[in-house]
């Protein structure tokens, strides 16, 4: 059964600084990769997806992520973070042979300090 | 707008009470599905629906019915709710092009059961 693990519960960093979410899966087949962000009471919005090409994607709000399949890795990254991106982030796959299901990580809380 | 709606946003219930969290979704999508989202534990599927007449059972099903009469609807029955469903619980459809699946969320319904 595929599985995806993100690396860090919870992160806490201040404003202007970098951010890295981990997110590896363990899936042998094509996958389809997503990550999604939750803002505080509000529902799931899609970051970017990732479906072929180009392994390094782009995504609303300055966020990127970076498709390494000999890793199994689909991290997020975003170079300078703001106070308004504290929210928590999924990162979930879809194996193109479960129909559709997705399975997705833990999550990360991510706290930005001012 | 395409969306996919579900009611109630929010709902306080007993034990015991039998209950029904509509969704409905307006793209003709066939695939619908239902997760719950729990601290830690990211998002866990409940029920899929391939199509109408079609359901089957997802990662965490127990305590839950689902039913597919229609294709645009896929109502979440909880015939005897007990507090371990608290939970935030979010239907989903699933737009299909080729190979490419992706997800489309409704608000969620936050749930609590006493």
């Amino acid at each position: 059964a595929q599985s995806v693990s993100q690396h860090n519960h919870h992160v806490i960093l201040s404003e202007a600084a970098s951010l890295e979410l981990g997110c590896n899966y363990s899936y042998g087949g094509t996958v389809n990769l997503f990550w999604y962000v939750q803002y505080p009471g509000q529902h799931l919005q899609l970051l970017l997806k990732y479906f072929s090409g180009d392994p390094l994607v782009k995504g609303i709000k300055g966020f990127e992520a970076e498709f390494i399949k000999s890793k199994f890795s689909f991290n997020l990254r975003k170079p300078s973070v703001q106070w308004s991106d504290t929210a928590e982030y999924f990162c979930a796959v879809n194996a193109l042979d479960s129909w559709g299901k997705l399975q997705f990580g833990a999550g990360t809380q991510v706290v930005v300090t001012p | 707008e395409a969306q996919v709606t579900q009611n109630p946003r929010y709902l306080i219930t007993v034990t015991g009470k039998k209950l029904t969290v509509t969704c409905s979704q307006n793209m003709n999508h066939e695939y619908m599905s239902w997760y719950r989202q729990d601290p830690g534990l990211g998002l866990r599927q409940i029920y899929y629906s391939m199509n109408v007449e079609v359901t089957d059972k997802g990662d965490v099903p127990e305590g839950y019915k689902v039913s597919r009469k229609e294709k645009r609807n896929f109502p979440l029955i909880l015939e005897s709710p007990s507090p371990n469903q608290t939970s935030l619980y979010f239907c989903a459809s699933r737009a299909q092009r080729g190979g490419i699946y992706e997800q489309y969320f409704g608000p969620g319904t936050r749930l609590t059961v006493t």
